[in-house]
């Protein structure tokens, strides 16, 4: 069974950083593209950041280039999210997503539960 | 930027009548268009892929169609379980998403 368990979510003050992890289980991890996909509360979903399986291609969405990093770990099974300079526009669940296939085009076939980022002095 | 827009923002429903919901591009995507439902308190869960393919374990009365720019999502009789909130998704170029569709008990 395929399991992404996101944490490293919380309450950080505007201007600081936050590193997301996604703990992958019940597939070779090492053989999908995965994604950060965020939803801020009562609003519609965002693509964050995508990482192809090897990790050597990654890609970020306009609202966060400069700011998070998405990389992983493939002796982990684990996929990450560096945050940086974060704003009270970050507030967000932001959810771990597999994609169907190693690198694009693909879909998200299986979601973690999510973890909470809150930006707020 | 591929823009999506799915239209109706509020789709209000009985259980048993069909639903029938719209997506948009603002320049094709081909058949890179991807369904997910989503119920409160929930992450989204994968429905349709390649525009028409029904995701595994997925009950059939959902169905979708389309290529290029317009695309639609049927529900062809609405269980309780189906009211929940719709994003369409194009994973091609871009992997913008739709602002989504809310599927309300009438």
């Amino acid at each position: 069974e395929v399991q992404l368990l996101e944490s490293g979510g919380g309450l950080v003050q505007p201007g600081g950083s936050l590193r997301l992890s996604c703990a992958a289980s019940g597939f070779t991890f090492s053989s999908y593209a995965m994604s950060w996909v965020r939803q801020a509360p009562g609003e519609g979903l965002e693509w964050v950041a995508a990482i192809t399986d090897s990790g050597g291609d990654t890609y970020h969405g306009d609202s966060v280039k400069g700011r998070f990093t998405i990389s992983r770990d493939n002796s982990r099974k684990t996929l990450y999210l560096q945050m940086s300079s974060l704003r009270a526009d970050d507030t967000a669940m932001y959810y771990c997503a597999k994609g169907n296939t190693e690198s694009r085009p693909y879909y998200f076939d299986f979601w973690g539960q999510g973890v909470l980022v809150t930006v707020s002095s | 930027e591929i823009v999506l827009t799915q239209s109706p923002g509020t789709l209000s429903l009985s259980a048993g009548e069909r639903a029938s919901l719209s997506c948009r591009a603002s320049q094709s995507v081909s058949y890179y268009l991807a369904w997910y439902q989503q119920k409160p308190g929930q992450p989204p869960r994968l429905l349709i892929y390649a525009a028409s393919t029904r995701a595994t374990g997925i009950p059939d009365r959902f169905s979708g169609g389309g290529s290029g720019t317009d695309f639609t999502l049927t529900i062809s009789r609405l269980e309780p379980e189906d009211f929940a909130v719709y994003y369409c998704q194009h994973y091609g170029s871009s992997r913008a998403f739709g602002q989504g569709t809310k599927v309300e008990i009438k």
